[in-house]
């Protein structure tokens, strides 16, 4: 089986930085996405790692250590409209191409 | 359209009634998903088309469940004998060749199950 685990929810003020958090289990792995979804709309991708280290797109960043069966999704500069549900989410094995979810981090940004 | 879109965007129905949810992917998408959403949940995998035929159905529930995609670009999930536990936000996704790793959704059809 697999299993996502990420924080539900985290608070930060505009202009901060957050992290937030992923530690997953799975029978294989093939890489790390994390997905971003506001209030009634549909998950957009954000990032995606394979390999270990940090992925760097504007804003935001995305590390993973597959060692440590660990990632972690950066924010930087949050602005308001960062308010959404954010969600790690894994490809098991080559053979699934399916995503299995997180149940997402609920991020408030707060003036 | 450049975006993944999905019909009906709300359906009610009654327990035990017939519903079919359509999904039109990106043009050019080989891949398509289909997920469904829980209040507060993440998106949870239902089946995986590549092309016409269904290469992954593992996550529907039951027998009850069933999609298809008969020219290898729209697809219907279709569910007979509605429970009131089906009721989540369907979500259809599609990506360019089924790498997996990019997936672009639509904004989902909100079943609600009386």
């Amino acid at each position: 089986g697999q299993s996502l685990e990420q924080p539900s929810e985290v608070t930060a003020v505009e202009g901060a930085i957050v992290q937030i958090n992923c530690t997953y289990q799975t029978s294989g792995f093939y890489g790390l996405s994390w997905y971003q979804q506001h209030d009634g709309g549909a998950p957009t991708f954000l990032s995606y790692n394979a390999l270990d280290g940090l992925e760097e797109t504007g804003r935001f960043s995305s590390f993973l250590s597959r060692s440590d069966s660990y990632g972690y999704l950066l924010l930087q500069e949050l602005q308001m409209k960062d308010s959404a549900s954010y969600f790690c989410a894994v490809r098991s094995d080559t053979g699934r191409r399916a995503l299995t979810f997180g149940s997402g981090t609920r991020l408030q940004v707060q003036p | 359209g450049a975006g993944v879109s999905q019909t009906p965007s709300n359906k009610v129905t009654e327990k035990g009634k017939y519903v079919e949810l359509r999904c039109d992917p990106i043009s050019g998408h080989t891949a398509l998903y289909w997920y469904r959403q829980s209040l507060g949940q993440g998106p949870e995998f239902l089946i995986y088309f590549q092309g016409t035929g269904a290469a992954d159905d593992s996550g529907l529930p039951n027998d009850r469940f069933f999609a298809v995609r008969p020219e290898g670009s729209v697809s219907t999930l279709k569910i007979q004998r509605t429970e009131r536990g089906d009721s989540a936000v369907y979500l259809c996704a599609s990506s360019l060749s089924g790498s997996g790793e990019t997936q672009y959704f639509g904004p989902g059809t909100r079943l609600l199950v009386l």
